[in-house]
């Protein structure tokens, strides 16, 4: 039982490329989050999906898309970085009878 | 709208005193309270929770929160901190168990260091 995976750990990408973070549960929880942690700032969410083929936004959601084709993987992507988006993304989730969230490990994106 | 303050960005304690830390929450409803821990380089991990009942709930590695709702107030307190407990703690609210649809609110984070 791993909970929540998330690859990869660590990425650099130069601005305007694309990519996919990853995250994968094995709980089959109904409810999956992305957020961003900045220093000093929390953590803020991206977009969330309360289910298969469900997505909606979150508090900050400018800059990245996500899918949700089934219970376990939720893919976050960015198609065309910026600095801004130099963060710290981290994928949670919870289901119907969970108390509080459970997350991933984290990948830490930098921007250049 | 919700919201969570952290009053302290750093807080310095002696190994082997007491710990404090202060969350003030606003929310409309009943709110479910929850206390994370951070390691560095590490995801968050459920120190404990409240949603209703007793107002002093116990969590994991020795922490205790006390919901005090005239205040709205969900401080974390431990009686004797180990130098292990160096980290980030953040106090979230949802409005369900487990977030909901609306994910948890967040506050911005108390980083708490241990001196030996």
């Amino acid at each position: 039982n791993a909970g929540v995976t998330q690859t990869p750990k660590f990425r650099i990408l130069k601005i305007g490329q694309s990519m996919t973070l990853q995250c994968t549960q094995d709980m089959n929880h109904n409810y999956m989050y992305w957020y961003r942690q900045d220093p000093g700032m929390g953590l803020k969410l991206i977009y969330y999906s309360v289910g298969a083929g469900i997505t909606d936004k979150g508090e900050v959601p400018n800059g990245y898309n996500v899918s949700r084709s089934t219970t376990e993987d939720f893919p976050l992507r960015l198609e065309l970085a910026a600095p801004s988006q130099t963060s710290v993304y981290f994928c949670a989730t919870t289901g119907l009878l969970s108390y509080g969230q459970y997350f991933g490990p984290g990948t830490r994106l930098t921007v250049t | 709208a919700q919201s969570v303050t952290q009053p302290d960005i750093h807080i310095t304690v002696s190994e082997g005193a007491s710990l404090e830390l202060r969350c003030n929450y606003s929310y409309g409803a009943t709110p479910y309270l929850f206390w994370y821990v951070q390691s560095p380089g590490q995801g968050l991990q459920l120190l404990l929770k409240y949603f209703s009942g007793d107002t002093l709930v116990q969590g994991i590695k020795g922490f205790e929160a006390e919901f005090k709702r005239s205040q709205s107030s969900f401080n974390l307190r431990k009686p004797s901190v180990h130098w292990s407990d160096a980290a980030e703690y953040f106090c979230a609210v949802g409005a369900r168990s487990g977030g909901g649809a609306d994910g948890l609110t967040f506050g911005k984070g108390t980083h708490l260091i241990i001196q030996p």
